[in-house]
């Protein structure tokens, strides 16, 4: 969804290395998500923000922390990357329709990061 | 441990024919929704069941959460090759609000 942006697209690091994953959205939402993909695990929750003061952990949040700069902005690091954090990480949103109104569970996701740890 | 599983995991089906994915949860989920990943695709959001025993239709894809509100069914008729991806099913237990657990999918693989 082109409402979701997420930066880096792709990233290949070295273990050790600090890295901070980007996630921007333009749909009013107030609820975010990091994930991350592994074949054959489907989606695991990292982190859940249900706004800028409220930051949950997830079912992996070990290794990662988080950071809700804005309403709009919500940023994913690993301290120092290893190995086996080599995943597609995707950030997701949910919210009222339209920014307004009616909430709604469904996840708008972003396009994801590709990122390899070395 | 995952809590919400997914089975089958892959799913190869001949062009025309049915199938069904299913999803079980071992909580009480507050609603169960369906996401499809296309290949190098993100998850995109195909439905949401809250009620107990509700069954939604979308042309082809027929959609039932369970009386208890553990498990849930996707069953595609037909099956056209614009199909083919991976299918997820995604809810939180009643008691973690906000808590999403996705299953581990069902990848389908449509030969024409």
């Amino acid at each position: 969804d082109a409402d979701v942006t997420q930066t880096p697209r792709n990233r290949i690091t070295k273990t050790g290395k600090r890295i901070m994953l980007e996630c921007s959205q333009t749909k009013g939402h107030d609820r975010m998500y990091w994930y991350r993909q592994d074949p054959g695990l489907g989606l695991r929750l990292i982190y859940y923000s249900f706004d800028v003061k409220d930051i949950n952990k997830g079912e992996i949040s070990d290794g990662y922390s988080v950071s809700r700069q804005a309403q709009a902005k919500f940023s994913l690091s690993l301290e120092s990357a290893i190995p086996n954090q080599t995943a597609l990480y995707f950030c997701a949103t949910s919210g009222p329709r339209g920014g307004r109104g009616y909430y709604t569970d469904t996840q708008y996701f972003g396009p994801g990061t590709r990122l390899t740890v070395l | 441990g995952q809590q919400v599983m997914q089975i089958p995991q892959y799913q190869h089906v001949q062009e025309g024919e049915d199938f069904t994915t299913y999803c079980n949860s071992s909580t009480t989920l507050s609603n169960i929704q369906w996401y499809k990943q296309r290949p190098g695709g993100h998850p995109v959001f195909l439905i949401q069941l809250v009620k107990s025993g509700e069954v939604k239709k979308q042309k082809r894809l027929t959609f039932q959460f369970g009386e208890a509100k553990k498990n849930s069914s996707l069953h595609i008729t037909a099956t056209q090759t614009t199909d083919v991806g991976t299918y997820f099913c995604a809810g939180y237990p009643t008691d973690s609000w906000g808590k999403f657990q996705f299953g581990a999918g069902t990848q389908v693989v449509v030969t024409p």
